[in-house]
């Protein structure tokens, strides 16, 4: 089946740093999205992709769709202490008439202030 | 403010007990629900597609007889765990894809609902 390899796993930083993050995948996808959740609470919608090779920018963060349509990558700038929380990538097949999602492992984010 | 609410957000029940847990989108119409798994420190896992007024669907390896998926209205959709066991422990969220938006395919995530199986 369909998998999204996500890293890193962790990621511990200082405040004010710059954050990446990818997810990478043997299969292509319609659309990519982002996702922040936190302890106990589900998934919030960051970004969502839907061309390849396509730049989005929500405030600090920007994701891009791989031009090959298997990859993406999450940039966060200048973090801040409420940008804790685990970030995953999905992708989704819309052709599939199911509109699945397929996630990825999960990017846990640690910062110290 | 939030398009999905679940309920309840947490429950703790004897192991062969059936717990039922409500999916409701806020404000809107959704033809179609998911619920999803997570275990601790791992991601989220399809269990399931609802359709409102057919069968739900099933990922390979849930056991249909054991969650159970009811999407009656418009507007809410359940799943029963029955005959609970501790390994059902886990956090169960669900989400929706909103009406009438089909260019965007983007999926509403409720809060999510903890299950504990004593």
């Amino acid at each position: 089946g369909q998998q999204l390899n996500q890293s890193p796993q962790s990621m511990f930083i200082q405040e004010g740093e710059d954050v990446s993050m990818n997810c990478t995948s043997s299969s292509i996808f319609n659309t990519w999205l982002w996702y922040k959740q936190e302890p106990g609470e589900g998934p919030v919608l960051l970004i969502a992709l839907y061309k390849a090779g396509e730049l989005t920018s929500n405030g600090r963060l920007t994701a891009q769709f791989g031009i090959t349509r298997k990859d993406s990558f999450l940039n966060i700038s200048a973090s801040i202490p409420s940008d804790v929380g685990i970030y995953f990538c999905a992708g989704q097949l819309t052709n599939q008439g199911a509109q699945k999602l397929v996630f990825g492992q999960g990017t846990r984010l640690t910062i110290n202030p | 403010g939030a398009v999905v609410s679940q309920h309840p957000s947490w429950v703790i029940c004897k192991s062969g007990t059936s717990v039922k847990i409500e999916c409701r989108s806020l404000d809107f119409q959704a033809t179609t629900m998911f619920w999803y798994r997570q275990f601790p420190k791992q991601s989220l896992m399809l269990m399931a597609t609802s359709n409102e007024g057919s069968k739900a669907t099933y990922e390979q390896g849930v056991e249909k007889d054991k969650f159970l998926i009811n999407h009656a209205s418009l507007t809410l959709s359940t799943l029963t765990v029955t005959s609970a066991h501790p390994e059902d422990s886990s956090f169960y969220i669900c989400s929706t894809v909103l009406r009438g938006y089909p260019t965007y395919n983007e999926q509403f995530f409720g809060p999510g609902t903890r299950l504990t199986v004593l």
